[in-house]
């Protein structure tokens, strides 16, 4: 998985609670990304880092945050989790865009259930 | 209309055949084009990218992109029950970091 680890693997939450998914990269990429996926709906992106402290929102962000303090940790927070965010969860990081094309290595994934 | 479409399947193909799974694309500003391969319960893998029209070949797969009609293919020859996967096409616009991901088709190799 490209050096790339996630934690916890999996977790069983009660709703209204927070929840903070971490990923831990070895590779020094400068990009990092969250993905959820879900049945029908393939990879949909949350948010992604640009670098350290530099953050932006995908295109399913609500209820979600992020912070990088390190080039190699990127954590997802969900303020006050849903049932609609049971989802598994994907950490993905990619080298400087700069020219084409963009390949993307994804973490072995965070399967979160919200009850 | 899903900026990434692909056929759920499942396609099933015999052991040795050749697999064509497709993959059309609304944005024609679209300029990478990605195939990630993915087990069950495992995390996607790239399999190969392409961004130039035609064919792109790699060992038993071979991606063919057609701007003009917006769609890329992924051909896997001498399928084999380990392709047993659903293949994810991804396209990215270039320039930004918003790489669009297909639902993914289910691909079932019958030994």
């Amino acid at each position: 998985d490209a050096g790339i680890t996630q934690s916890p693997r999996h977790k069983v939450t009660e709703t209204g609670t927070p929840v903070t998914l971490r990923c831990h990269q070895t590779e020094n990429h400068r990009y990092m990304y969250w993905y959820r996926q879900d049945p029908g709906h393939g990879l949909r992106l949350i948010h992604y880092s640009y670098g350290v402290k530099d953050t932006d929102k995908g295109e399913v962000s609500d209820g979600y945050s992020v912070s990088r303090s390190k080039t190699e940790d990127f954590l997802l927070t969900l303020e006050s989790a849903t049932s609609s965010q049971t989802s598994v969860y994907f950490c993905a990081i990619s080298e400087t865009p700069g020219t084409q094309p963009y390949e993307q290595y994804f973490g072995p994934g965070t399967r979160l259930t919200v009850t | 209309q899903k900026e990434v479409e692909q056929n759920s399947g499942p396609l099933s193909v015999p052991e040795g055949a050749i697999a064509s799974l497709n993959c059309t694309y609304s944005d024609r500003g679209s300029q990478s084009f990605f195939w990630y391969r993915q087990y069950s319960g495992k995390s996607p893998e790239l399999i190969m990218f392409i961004y130039s029209n035609g064919d792109k070949e790699d060992g038993r797969f071979t991606a063919q992109l057609n701007k003009a009609s917006q769609y890329v293919s992924l051909l896997i020859r001498d399928s084999q029950p380990s392709d047993s996967a659903t293949y994810l096409c991804a396209v990215n616009k270039g320039g930004g970091f918003k790489t669009i991901f297909g639902a993914g088709t289910r691909l079932f190799v019958k030994a």
